[in-house]
């Protein structure tokens, strides 16, 4: 079965770290960027960061709110992509998505969109 | 302040027509980047439901199809069932933030 599945989420104090994973299933891991996406309790989807495959150098850009903070790595070999997250925050709060993303281009716009999604991890950021 | 801006709710009756408007900017869909649609039913994960403003992935019922002018886009649904009510976000790229940005979501209500 094609599938992704989150771990590693839990209740962590504001500023300690933890380790997200995502493993994946049924399809060629490597050949794809990941993505991670989270979604705060009752709020909408947040893109945070993504990973190209190592056909695209393996190199991560994320989002403004979690850039110095965040780093995302992968071991193509397990098929598991990792969300580091360090001096957490309360807003870091949130349902955390991994997706995996299917690139495509149309007349010069590189276009992205997450065709297969996680069913999530929570991740609780508090005292 | 989402950057893509959707109306909060919409609702509708089992068999009607309804709409979700996407408004962006010129820095994103009035750029020229493409729309997608997904669909988060209550309680799990989000679903892709249109791709590159019109593309359903295989098993996307054709009571679902999106459009996209100028800077926004809109996702239709005719034929309103139940099982329909979800939250719903459009996403896009955008080129000043250099992020792949979400809609706010709107919650579709089935009456």
């Amino acid at each position: 079965e094609v599938q992704l599945v989150e771990s590693g989420g839990g209740l962590v104090q504001p500023g300690r770290s933890l380790r997200l994973s995502c493993t994946a299933a049924g399809f060629t891991f490597g050949d794809y960027a990941l993505s991670w996406v989270r979604q705060a309790p009752g709020k909408g989807l947040e893109w945070i960061g993504f990973i190209r495959s190592k056909t695209y150098g393996g190199t991560t850009e994320f989002a403004a709110s979690v850039k110095g903070r965040f780093t995302i790595s992968r071991d193509d070999s397990k098929n598991i992509a990792y969300l580091q997250m360090n001096s957490l925050k309360t807003e870091d709060t949130a349902v955390y998505y991994c997706s995996r993303d299917v690139y495509y281009d149309t007349t010069g716009y590189s276009n992205w969109y997450f065709d297969l999604w996680g069913r999530g991890t929570l991740v609780t950021v508090s005292s | 302040q989402s950057v893509l801006t959707q109306p909060p709710s919409v609702s509708g009756t089992p068999g009607q027509r309804v709409t979700i408007s996407c408004t962006g900017s010129s820095s994103n869909i009035g750029a020229g980047y493409d729309v997608h649609w997904y669909q988060q039913l209550p309680g799990t994960a989000p679903k892709l439901l249109i791709y590159g403003n019109h593309n359903r992935p295989s098993g996307v019922p054709d009571r679902f199809s999106g459009s996209k002018s100028g800077t926004s886009a809109s996702l239709a649904i005719t034929g309103l069932q139940a099982e329909d009510e979800a939250d719903y976000y459009c996403q896009s790229y955008d080129i000043s933030l250099r992020d792949w940005v979400f809609g706010g979501g709107t919650k579709l209500t089935v009456l």
